[in-house]
């Protein structure tokens, strides 16, 4: 089957770095995206990766690793409206995404 | 990036009614939509993908005698709950791409919907 895993909730100091991690397995890959999700709203695109490495955009980064089907978002000089929810989703063989439950990140001052 | 939009952003109806949701691509032509669902706390669920001038399909586990997609137009996409019940309240939302393959999918605001 298809599963991608990444933790709950996660929590971290206005300031500060974190980075959430993703792991996937699934029936072929064409890319894998992080969106951010704030409560009642829809997810809105960060980032795609479908080639190993580093992506940086401003305050966040993806990195994917594909041999390890391992893929982590690296948020740094958090502010407090980054506490979100933020969605893993890998693109499949067939171009249906397959979504991840999602990790809460909690941001305290 | 393209826009999405829904409508309505929110709607709370009796048990027993119809609720239909729309979703528009305003600025592309989406060749083929998305429904998700998702429940407080949960991530996405997949509910159906329509593509233009053909039937939904939909995802194991949704009714589709429940959850009526019509995707009549390039641009339009429809989703009515049928007979909604309370079980049914959730945060629906939409999603277009413009073709198939490595096409970005664009997400609606979203529709929250409480069934009283």
């Amino acid at each position: 089957g298809q599963n991608i895993d990444q933790p709950t909730e996660m929590t971290a100091t206005e300031g500060a770095i974190v980075q959430i991690n993703c792991t996937y397995q699934t029936s072929g890959f064409n890319g894998l995206f992080w969106y951010q999700q704030h409560a009642g709203e829809a997810p809105t695109f960060l980032s795609y990766n479908v080639l190993d490495g580093l992506e940086e955009k401003g305050r966040f980064s993806s990195f994917l690793s594909r041999s390890k089907g391992y893929s982590y978002l690296l948020l740094k000089e958090l502010q407090m409206k980054d506490s979100a929810s933020y969605l893993c989703a890998v693109r499949d063989s067939n171009y249906q995404l397959i979504w991840g439950a999602g990790t809460k990140l909690i941001i305290k001052p | 990036g393209a826009v999405v939009s829904q409508h309505p952003s929110w709607v709370i109806c009796k048990s027993g009614t119809s609720v239909k949701i729309e979703c528009r691509s305003l600025d592309f032509q989406a060749t083929t939509m998305f429904w998700y669902r998702q429940f407080p706390k949960q991530s996405l669920m997949l509910m159906a993908t329509s593509n233009e001038g053909s039937k939904a399909t939909y995802e194991q586990g949704v009714e589709k005698d429940k959850f009526l997609i019509n995707h009549a137009s390039l641009t339009l996409s429809t989703l009515t709950v049928t007979s909604a019940h309370p079980e049914d309240s959730s945060f629906y939302i939409c999603s277009a791409r413009e073709g198939e393959g490595f096409y970005e999918q664009f997400f609606g605001p979203g529709t929250r919907l409480t069934v009283l």
